[in-house]
């Protein structure tokens, strides 16, 4: 079945760095998905990529769809304790069907 | 104005007990979802239903019986509770007649079997 890993599983960064979590797919996507959970909440939905090589930008967010729409990346600049949580990436294989989640980077950041 | 809620947020249970999980959402949606996240955090899709119609069932065992009333609800029964389902229930909702399927999750349930 189809398979999406996350790397790296947790990410200790601190306070005003840059740090990029990726996510890989075992077969090709329709669309990817990108959610954060804070520690005690919810899955939250941050954004969705559609085409091959797109890129998307929230405020320090930066998201990557790959060319072979198998892969994307969030790269996060300047981190702030704010962006502290698990960072999901979900693929979805055709329209209609289910979400595949990653395992998720959990994010710890030393102020 | 909760967009998606569950009832209810905290769950502490005996082993072999029934017990339920509610959940509803005042999007319009047409799609709902019952999601498992283990102790490691990984996300595992369980049941979905479009229109009240199952649409994903993922191989989760019987003792685990979804029920949709309408669009807006969706329930998860459980009979039998044994140990390891002790985690945290998400319930989600999107719609399905378009491309854009975020889907947007209650605050969870937190079921613990002792």
């Amino acid at each position: 079945g189809q398979q999406v890993m996350q790397i790296p599983q947790y990410q200790h960064v601190q306070e005003g760095e840059d740090f990029t979590t990726y996510c890989n797919s075992s077969t090709t996507l329709s669309n990817i998905q990108w959610y954060k959970q804070r520690p005690g909440g919810h899955p939250v939905f941050l954004i969705q990529l559609v085409k091959s090589g797109e890129v998307k930008k929230q405020k320090r967010l930066t998201f990557q769809f790959g060319e072979a729409k198998k892969n994307s990346s969030l790269h996060i600049t300047a981190t702030q304790t704010t962006d502290v949580g698990t960072y999901f990436c979900a693929g979805l294989v055709a329209a209609g069907n289910k979400l595949t989640f990653g395992g998720g980077t959990r994010v710890l950041v030393k102020p | 104005d909760t967009a998606v809620s569950q009832t209810p947020k905290y769950l502490v249970t005996q082993m072999g007990n029934d017990k339920s999980i509610k959940c509803e959402q005042n999007l319009g949606h047409d799609t709902m979802y019952w999601y498992k996240q283990d102790s490691k955090k990984f996300l595992k899709i369980m049941f979905s239903y479009n229109n009240k119609e199952l649409i994903i069932n993922e191989t989760v065992p019987n003792r685990f019986s979804p029920k949709s009333p309408d669009k807006a609800h969706l329930n998860l029964h459980i009979n039998s509770l044994e140990l390891g389902d002790s985690a945290v229930y998400f319930c989600a909702s999107s719609l399905r007649d378009n491309s854009y399927y975020e889907q947007y999750f209650g605050p969870g349930t937190r079921l613990t079997v002792t």
